[in-house]
């Protein structure tokens, strides 16, 4: 268990439809991080906030947004959802120390 | 900038034998290097890392790596691999000192033949 939760484990929905995807950090880790992960692009770096504020951006599309709230947690929000955006979608949290990151469980996304 | 390079995209190997899965890496500062392991249907979970000191790195479930700076490679190795080892495995890097931006590899798969 790395300590990261991430909540649904599973969303199937259609689309056109918007989503919102939760994770919580690590207890004291600051960074949280999320990737997505499908079998034609492999790990693909969306987004990074550090304590409430955007760091990095990586391969993220205008559809998909993220934030980070006071407590830490962070959710992303995939909206127009299209077929191509079926993943598994991880959230990771960070030791800003040495950088080693911790990856939740995912959540896999099902759009139909 | 930093890259990481897996050559290999998957690779066989039978029960109890040896296995090497490469990684070399491109960064023009002092980097630490990441083994991470994704098993199927779950996150990754970090294997081993390289931060200073001694460039063989011993990581979980018998695997090691060794950091070759003169060769920018990170190489992971196993000497006997089991039917559990099926997994993905990926390399990371990011340059040394905290707050530093993590590149990962495309992964590797490696498959365990009975």
């Amino acid at each position: 268990d790395s300590g990261v939760t991430q909540t649904p484990k599973h969303l199937i929905t259609a689309t056109g439809q918007r989503v919102t995807l939760r994770c919580s950090p690590r207890s004291g880790d600051l960074s949280v991080y999320w990737y997505q992960q499908s079998l034609d692009q492999g790990l693909q770096f969306l987004i990074q906030y550090y304590n409430g504020e955007e760091r990095a951006k990586g391969n993220i599309l205008e559809r998909f947004s993220a934030q980070q709230f006071p407590d830490l947690h962070s959710e992303l929000n995939l909206s127009s959802l299209e077929l191509g955006d079926s993943a598994l979608y991880f959230c990771a949290s960070s030791s800003e120390v040495f950088n080693e990151q911790f990856f939740g469980p995912g959540t896999r996304l099902t759009v139909l | 900038a930093q890259s990481v390079t897996q050559l290999d995209s998957q690779v066989p190997v039978f029960e109890e034998a040896p296995v090497e899965l490469r990684c070399n890496y491109s960064s023009s500062v002092s980097v630490y290097l990441f083994w991470y392991v994704q098993y199927p249907n779950q996150g990754l979970q970090l294997l081993l890392k390289y931060l200073s000191g001694s460039t063989l790195v011993k990581g979980i479930n018998g695997f090691e790596a060794e950091f070759n700076k003169s060769q920018t490679s990170f190489h992971l190795r196993k000497p006997s691999v089991h039917i559990s080892d099926t997994a993905e495995y990926f390399c990371a890097v990011s340059g040394s000192g905290g707050y530093q931006k993590v590149t990962f590899g495309t992964g590797t798969k490696l498959q365990v033949i009975p």
